[in-house]
């Protein structure tokens, strides 16, 4: 059974960069077709996907953070990373990465999470 | 974006009884392809999110079926036959139609 787990900077300065790591254990990053995904959610809000990489198909972004967002992944090491730039205080959330399962092609669903790892954007 | 609109916000049930959860989209999810890019997810308290329905209403793995899911377009409906305790949480439809995915506000499901 595939276990996904954040890591990171529980605190990042405004205008920093914030990065975070998702260690996935229990199964290759880099074997089938996933979509490694990351989540967000700010306090009392609903759910932000960020965006997703795929081993073939690239990476996705949400507009709305795709001047400042980037996901790689690392097969050495079994992990894929969110880098989110020039963070402001409306970055603070708890992020949450997640692997998407391709059940039935082109769509997938977001069949394992991570626990989640609060990030709080201050100085 | 499409816009996921879920009601009702709260929804207290007693166990043992039916509940259902209302989402509507902006634009309609049904792909070309003939199903609904529409999934239903739990997030039990201090918990992250599981996935419980996709296609609108394929359960997934390990998911009871007590809970089922109809709908079509932009009109959706999580159902669950009989609650129970475990239930509880905050319950999301999202659309995985079309980048970015989207997520509704959530309906909170607490026992009385």
């Amino acid at each position: 059974q595939v276990q996904l787990q954040e890591s990171g900077p529980g605190l990042v300065k405004p205008s920093q960069t914030l990065s975070l790591t998702c260690t996935v254990s229990g199964g290759s990053i880099s074997s089938g077709s996933y979509y490694w995904s990351w989540i967000r959610q700010p306090a009392g809000e609903r759910l932000e996907w960020i965006g997703r990489i795929h081993t073939t198909r690239g990476t996705k972004y949400n507009p709305s953070l795709r001047s400042r967002v980037t996901i790689s992944t690392d097969t050495s090491k079994n992990l894929f990373s969110l880098t989110l730039t020039s963070v402001t205080a409306a970055d603070t959330a708890v992020y949450y990465c997640a692997r998407g399962i391709e059940w039935s092609p082109p769509t997938y669903h977001l069949d394992s999470w991570g626990q989640g790892t609060p990030v709080t954007v201050s100085s | 974006d499409i816009v996921m609109t879920q009601s009702p916000l709260s929804l207290p049930v007693n166990p043992g009884e039916p509940a259902s959860i209302s989402c509507k989209s902006s634009q309609t999810l049904l792909h070309s392809d003939g199903r609904n890019y529409l999934q239903w997810y739990l997030q039990r308290p201090g918990q992250s999110p599981q996935v419980l329905l996709h296609l609108g209403s394929i359960r997934a793995s390990g998911v009871p079926d007590r809970f089922s899911g109809s709908g079509s377009g932009t009109e959706f409906t999580l159902r669950i036959s009989r609650v129970e305790p475990e239930d509880v949480g905050i319950y999301y439809c999202m659309q995985n139609l079309q980048a970015p995915l989207t997520f509704g506000g959530g309906t909170k499901m607490e026992i009385k």
